[in-house]
């Protein structure tokens, strides 16, 4: 069973910085892609940012809201991945998921499952 | 950017009947379009993929059409548990972009 465990949220003032961590088990982590997704209270969805696997060279993708403040990283030796929030605003206040990137049959990437989230709010 | 247009923005129906939610992008994204499914308090879950493809485990009353600008997610015989905001996503190109949702509600 695919379990993706996010950790590391909290409060945080604005201009601060937070790093989540999101703990993968029952795949085989090191060959997907990754993605983080955030949900701002009574929102919808929004894709944060994306890291490839190894034989992509660990590629990244932004969201340009996001972009020069975030930093997508992963660790496959430890099924892990992690996202660096630094120069917050309060505006990034919203509930991280991870998510599994798959590939369709075409080759294009979309995700599947999501963890159950951890709550960053950015508030003085 | 490729913008992801949702419509309606939510709807009440009764249980049995069948309900269409439409996604329409601002460019073509051949069938790189997913939909998900969030009941409140939880993660948001994969459906539908390349427009028409079920995701594992998702049951056939769900169904997804279409492809270049125009996509639609059927639902039919609606039952308790398929009452939730449903979203589209596009994957073609960056940034993914979400619509905006669909609530569904229960008349």
């Amino acid at each position: 069973e695919v379990q993706l465990v996010e950790s590391g949220g909290g409060l945080v003032q604005p201009g601060g910085s937070l790093r989540l961590s999101c703990a993968a088990s029952g795949f085989t982590f090191s060959d997907h892609y990754m993605d983080w997704v955030r949900q701002a209270p009574g929102k919808g969805p929004e894709w944060v940012a994306r890291i490839r696997n190894k034989a992509k060279s660990y590629t990244t993708e932004y969201a340009a809201s996001v972009k020069g403040r975030f930093t997508i990283s992963r660790d496959d030796s430890k099924n892990s991945l992690y996202i660096q929030m630094s120069s917050l605003k309060t505006e990034d206040t919203a509930l991280y998921y991870c998510a599994r990137g798959l590939r369709d049959n075409s080759g294009y990437h979309y995700f599947d499952n999501l963890g159950q989230g951890t709550l960053v709010t950015v508030s003085s | 950017d490729i913008q992801m247009t949702q419509s309606p923005s939510s709807l009440s129906a009764s249980v049995g009947d069948s309900v269409t939610i439409t996604c329409r992008a601002s460019q073509g994204i051949t069938n790189h379009l997913a939909w998900f499914q969030q009941k409140p308090g939880k993660a948001p879950k994969s459906l539908i993929y390349a427009a028409s493809s079920l995701q594992s485990g998702v049951p056939s009353k769900f169904s997804g059409s279409g492809s270049g600008t125009d996509f639609t997610l059927t639902i039919s015989s609606l039952q308790p548990e398929d009452f939730a905001t449903y979203y589209c996503l596009h994957y073609n190109n960056y940034p993914l972009n979400f619509g905006g949702g669909t609530k569904v509600e229960i008349k």
